[in-house]
């Protein structure tokens, strides 16, 4: 298993394109995550999925943003009409449910720039 | 809603020393998960230790140990005999033990250089 992937490494759209996100996590991670770190700030909850359900979404996820994760193994965020504020790293990550208290395994992430 | 609070924009060691970075969190639950993460340049964020709240006892990984004190909502790292690969972001993160929450409260991070 080679962890969480995440294509692409990098991103940049001009504003008000459409762009889409891509998150492997590792197979037996029945738990994905979706978070956003702009520049000097922490990493921020976006939404997470256990298997296909999406069960918890921030308010940070405006009707811009979807996330799916359609057979329970990898997921894709979808940011629409991409304003400049959007630019930040979308980091992915995975989890195992009975595991918790144990953290994530995180992606590399996938930095977005719009111009 | 939960915090979690880095003081320490920025911190220094020199390689073979030993160095604290602090973090404090707001919480009005008793049962929650600790962590802090690494997160070197380009390069994906990596646990580093946990604690269960729960536990008194301090989390100990290696040349990583914390710090955790449940009254006062702080839960420090320490790293000794740093090394020139430690440098990194550094994040604290709180997560609930209540089901349902499955979120990590991340802190700003503070930035941890090791100078030869």
């Amino acid at each position: 298993d080679t962890g969480v992937s995440q294509d692409p490494r990098h991103k940049i759209t001009k504003r008000g394109q459409n762009v889409t996100f891509r998150c492997d996590p590792i197979s037996e991670h029945n738990r994905l995550y979706w978070y956003r770190q702009t520049l000097g700030q922490g990493p921020e909850f976006l939404t997470y999925f256990q298997n296909e359900a999406q069960l918890e979404k921030s308010r940070l996820l405006s009707d811009r943003f979807s996330a799916e994760r359609p057979k329970g193994s990898f997921s894709t965020l979808e940011i629409q009409r991409t304003e400049q504020g959007d630019s930040a790293m979308y980091l992915c990550a995975s989890s195992l449910y009975l595991d918790r208290g144990y953290g994530y395994t995180f992606g590399s992430g996938t930095r977005l720039t719009v111009v | 809603a939960q915090t979690v609070t880095q003081s320490q924009p920025e911190m220094s060691v020199q390689e073979a020393e030993t160095v604290t970075l602090s973090c404090t969190y707001d919480t009005s639950e008793s049962d929650y998960y600790l962590f802090w993460y690494k997160q070197p340049p380009s390069r994906q964020m990596i646990l580093v230790i946990r604690q269960e709240a729960y536990k008194q006892q301090n989390a100990t990984e290696n040349r990583f140990s914390v710090n955790f004190q449940k009254a006062a909502k702080s839960f420090s790292l320490k790293i000794s005999d740093s090394q020139l690969g430690d440098a990194a972001m550094y994040f604290c993160a709180y997560r609930s033990a209540k089901g349902g929450s499955e979120k990590l409260v991340f802190g700003k991070g503070t930035k941890l250089t090791v100078n030869p």
